[in-house]
């Protein structure tokens, strides 16, 4: 049961690099989530996506892209990243958009912007 | 605006005892859900209970039930027989304007150390 994979786990940045951090999900969701952990401030919503070809923007979305080519993955794009990008990144995925139904978590990815 | 208030940051308890933690939230849906994450160091989250804001049962599941009050808009998780696998973050969490799970509102969380 793999769930929600995210990768990588850890990753360091410098200043102005971009990387994409990749998540996939092998439940058939429709629904699939990004958000940031910071210390004091909880989970925050990136962006999300009600289904392949449709995302939206969520709380904290500046400095991220997002694409949903297919059901299963949901990439995740910084363009030029900042310290302030310094987070741990949880994706999430669930199969309904009604809310008795779980959202189900990768393990996350921590990233280091120096 | 929605929000999700979790006023203790940091909790302890010994092991085999009772502790609850307090969501307060505020809204203006009338029927949503309620949900208690927990997150161990391992960093997954993990579903520990959810509620249905119009049923007036509180929910439990094994050793963690919650004191919902809709007027007072409060959610909280008690957790009895604590064990040390309890130890963790635990976040409130709110599915943001129109109910949806892929869209959550999350509390600062509350960090519990179960004491042996």
């Amino acid at each position: 049961n793999a769930g929600v994979t995210q990768t990588p786990k850890f990753q360091v940045l410098k200043t102005g690099q971009s990387m994409t951090l990749q998540c996939a999900q092998d439940m058939n969701h429709e629904y699939m989530s990004w958000y940031r952990q910071d210390p004091g401030m909880g989970l925050r919503l990136i962006h999300y996506s009600v289904g392949a070809g449709i995302t939206d923007q969520g709380e904290v979305p500046n400095g991220y892209n997002v694409s949903r080519s297919t059901t299963e993955d949901f990439p995740l794009r910084l363009l030029s990243a900042a310290p302030s990008q310094t987070s741990v990144y949880f994706c999430a995925s669930s199969y309904s958009i009604t809310a008795n139904t779980e959202a189900f978590f990768g393990q996350g990815t921590r990233l280091t912007v120096v | 605006a929605q929000t999700v208030t979790q006023s203790q940051p940091e909790m302890s308890v010994q092991e085999a005892e009772t502790v609850t933690l307090s969501c307060t939230y505020d809204t203006s849906e009338n029927n949503y859900y309620l949900f208690w994450y927990k997150q161990p160091p391992s960093r997954q989250m993990i579903l520990v209970i959810r509620q249905e804001a119009y049923k007036q049962q509180n929910a439990t599941e094994n050793r963690f039930s919650v004191n919902f009050q809709k007027a007072a808009k409060s959610f909280s998780l008690k957790i009895s027989d604590s064990q040390l696998g309890d130890t963790a973050m635990y976040f409130c969490a709110f599915p943001s304007s129109g109910g949806a799970t892929n869209k959550l509102i999350f509390g600062t969380g509350t960090l519990l150390a179960v004491q042996p």
